[in-house]
């Protein structure tokens, strides 16, 4: 258990739709980042939230965007879905983005169909 | 490291042996590296942690190894039991990176019986 939740855990959603997933981090953690994995693959680095403010991204088009609220939860949210937009997205917290231990929730499977 | 197709290194070990899962990593400038434990259908599990600074970390049942001067990482767990069956990642991050996780292509460690 590390105190990393996610919703929904699983859904399915046609192409050309948007999607919003959910984080909520550990407690006193105040960094979000987000991962796309697809089957078969390491996780992918999407972008960070640090403080309410995106500090870093990965190589991902501008239809990924995200926020993070006051209470460093945070969303995900994909526009125009492709069918390649279908895997397992992951959250992960820390305390900081100094380098103190990541934790992972369990993700959220989206299938674009 | 970049993660790899669907086709994963794969590890097999006997209930009790020891187990050793190596990964090459990337970026000379990370400082920073983390072996996770993924078991099918959910999100990635720290296991262990090491800096830059050190060459060798213990845990309960593990240990990891740092290499820098060939970058690479070494998981050895001890008495593997059949809980342990799971895709372990290495994972690598810098300061400068927003401490972003860039994954190595995951190895699949079976035990049997």
């Amino acid at each position: 258990e590390t105190g990393v939740t996610q919703s929904p855990t699983h859904l399915i959603k046609t192409r050309g739709q948007q999607v919003t997933l959910r984080c909520s981090s550990q407690s006193g953690h105040n960094t979000v980042s987000w991962y796309q994995q697809a089957l078969g693959q390491g996780p992918q680095f999407i972008f960070q939230y640090y403080r309410e403010e995106e500090n870093g991204r990965g190589n991902f088009p501008p239809r990924f965007s995200g926020l993070q609220f006051p209470n460093y939860s945070s969303e995900l949210n994909v526009n125009a879905l492709e069918l390649d937009d279908s895997a397992l997205y992951l959250c992960a917290s820390s305390r900081d983005n100094s380098g103190n231990t990541i934790y992972f929730g369990e993700g959220s499977w989206l299938t674009v169909v | 490291g970049e993660s790899v197709g669907l086709h994963l290194p794969t590890l097999s070990v006997q209930e009790g042996d020891n187990s050793i899962i190596n990964c090459a990593y990337s970026n000379s400038a990370s400082d920073y590296f983390i072996w996770y434990k993924q078991e099918s259908g959910k999100g990635p599990q720290f296991i262990i942690d090491i800096r830059s600074n050190m060459d060798k970390r213990q845990g309960q049942r593990v240990t990891v190894l740092l290499n820098k001067t060939v970058k690479h990482l070494s998981l050895q767990i001890a008495a593997t039991q059949p809980g342990d069956s799971a895709v372990y990642f290495c994972a690598e991050t810098y300061s400068g990176s927003a401490r972003q996780l860039t994954f190595g292509s995951g190895t699949q460690l079976t035990v049997l019986p």
